[in-house]
C-alpha cells in the first residue's frame, strides 16, 4: 500500500501567510494526486488533482506542484476561509490513500 | 446542479447490518466511477469502496472486504454500500463520491453531505 505523510499536520498563520503543506508517497511514481479542503461539519471539497491542475472554481491563490513521491500544496496568500483542514490522496493505485491531514489555523 | 444524496445511516449494534445508499442527479450517472469514503469522529479520511461505471470492477479496503459490499443500479441512479458483521470502528460518517474518471481514477470531484453510521 502506498503510505502518504503530510507536514505539518498542523499550522497556525496569519491572514495574507504564504502556506506551503508537504505530501510526501512512500513509494511509486505517483501520477494522480489530489488535494481537498474539508471544513468542520461539511464534507471535503476537491481543490487541487493531478498534482497540479486547479479543479473549476477554486480561487488561483492555491497552487499544487511536484512529481514522483513529493508534492506540494500552496496557498499564496491566506484568506479567512482558507483556514480548514487539507488532505492529499493519491488515486494511482488501490487502495487509495489519504494523508493524515494538515489543519490551518489562524495565528 | 450535480448532487449526491446519501440516507440509510442510523445507530446499529456490534454484528448487525446495514445498507447505505446514494442518489445522484444532475450528471451521466452510468459514466463515472463511484466511492464510499467514511470519516471516524474526529479522524481522517478513509477509503472504503470503489465501483467502476459499468459495475464490473470493484475494490475494497482490507478493513471492511468480505464485510461490506458496494453496487450500483444505473438505472436508478443510485450507488449502495450493504455492510455487515459491523464493529464498533466502523462508527464513522460515510461519504458518496463521485470520481472524476471512468476507467481509471483520477480524483474525487463532488461529494455528498454523507450519512451517519454508530456502531454501539
Amino acid at each position: 500500500d502506498i503510505q502518504l505523510t503530510q507536514s505539518p499536520s498542523f499550522l497556525s498563520a496569519s491572514v495574507g501567510d504564504r502556506v506551503t503543506i508537504t505530501c510526501r508517497a512512500s513509494q511509486g511514481f505517483i501520477t494522480y494526486l489530489a488535494w481537498y479542503q474539508q471544513k468542520p461539519g461539511k464534507a471535503p471539497k476537491l481543490l487541487i488533482y493531478a498534482a497540479s491542475t486547479l479543479q473549476s472554481g477554486v480561487p488561483s491563490r492555491f497552487s499544487g506542484s511536484g512529481s514522483g513521491t513529493e508534492f506540494t500544496l500552496t496557498i499564496s496568500r491566506l484568506q479567512p476561509e482558507d483556514f480548514a483542514t487539507y488532505y492529499c490522496q493519491q488515486l494511482n493505485n488501490f487502495p487509495l490513500t489519504f494523508g493524515g491531514g494538515t489543519k490551518v489555523e489562524i495565528k | 446542479q450535480v448532487q449526491l444524496v446519501e440516507s440509510g445511516g442510523g445507530v446499529v449494534q456490534p454484528g448487525g447490518s446495514l445498507r447505505l445508499s446514494c442518489a445522484g442527479s444532475g450528471f451521466a450517472f452510468r459514466t463515472y466511477i463511484l466511492h464510499w469514503v467514511r470519516q471516524a469522529p474526529g479522524k481522517g479520511l478513509e477509503w472504503v469502496a470503489s465501483i467502476r461505471f459499468d459495475g464490473n470492477t470493484k475494490h475494497y479496503a482490507d478493513s471492511v472486504k468480505g464485510r461490506f459490499s458496494i453496487s450500483r443500479d444505473n438505472s436508478r441512479n443510485t450507488l449502495n454500500l450493504q455492510m455487515s458483521s459491523l464493529r464498533a470502528e466502523d462508527t464513522a460518517i460515510y461519504y458518496c463520491v463521485k470520481d472524476q474518471g471512468t476507467k481509471y481514477s483520477l480524483c474525487m470531484d463532488v461529494w455528498g453531505n454523507g450519512t451517519t453510521v454508530t456502531v454501539s
